[in-house]
């Protein structure tokens, strides 16, 4: 009954490769969220899709495609991927746009990138 | 200048003390307030809502101070099981859309 979920949990992978990470949530909200977590602890949003539409799309290299196929998924593509992408990569979701809604954090996926 | 700035920490103290931290943030039009809770290598959650009129749940008390673009959050009767990151956490006018501000945390160790 997990409320947001992502996979995988860790991954360990070699600079230049490309790699995926997925989300889902299962609370029926509207809007997800991308976060990076660096090695200062500082959680950064990247991207934010409202039923499936991109909403928010930080300064982000070109690298990292979101993608989401229904409003209940949302995944993030790594291409070529640098040692500097090695971070906390964080899936929220909230059920509408306004800045008052709670977010709901999936657990994480630890990316090392080698 | 950061956008939401914490003092890191960490804050040590004993079970059953006191303990404040607090918070700036820089963008004046900033709308909503909040903390949030991080355990060590977990997610963040949703700690409380800061309102201007100042929230209290149980033994934690947000205040917000807009003249002073101010944030502080009060654990009264400090439990082992408080230590943890408390993150504040700003939101922007920003089209309406829910962005989300953090600031690096502010780490809380509580001991026997």
């Amino acid at each position: 009954d997990t409320a947001v979920s992502q996979t995988p949990k860790y991954l360990v992978t070699q600079m230049g490769n490309d790699k995926s990470i997925k989300c889902e949530q299962n609370l029926g909200h509207d809007t997800m969220y991308w976060y990076k977590q660096d090695s200062k602890k500082f959680l950064k949003i990247m991207f934010s899709y409202n039923n499936k539409e991109l909403i928010i799309n930080e300064t982000v290299p070109n690298r990292f495609s979101p993608k989401s196929p229904d409003k209940a998924h949302l995944n993030l593509h790594i291409n070529s991927l640098e040692l500097g992408d090695s971070a906390v990569y964080f899936c929220a979701s909230t059920k509408g746009i306004a800045g008052v809604e709670t977010q709901y954090f999936g657990p994480g996926t630890r990316l090392l990138v080698l | 200048r950061k956008e939401v700035e914490q003092d890191p920490g960490p804050f040590n103290v004993p079970e059953g003390a006191t303990v404040a931290f607090n918070c700036t943030y820089s963008n004046s039009a900033s709308q909503s307030f909040f903390w949030y809770r991080q355990d060590c290598r977990k997610e963040p959650k949703l700690l409380m809502s800061v309102y201007s009129s100042g929230n209290e749940d149980g033994r934690f008390t947000a205040q917000l101070n807009r003249a002073s673009q101010y944030i502080s959050l009060l654990i009264r009767d400090s439990k082992l099981s408080d230590s943890a990151t408390y993150l504040c956490v700003v939101s922007p006018f920003s089209g309406g859309y829910n962005k989300l501000i953090f600031g690096a945390g502010t780490r809380l160790a509580v001991h026997p």
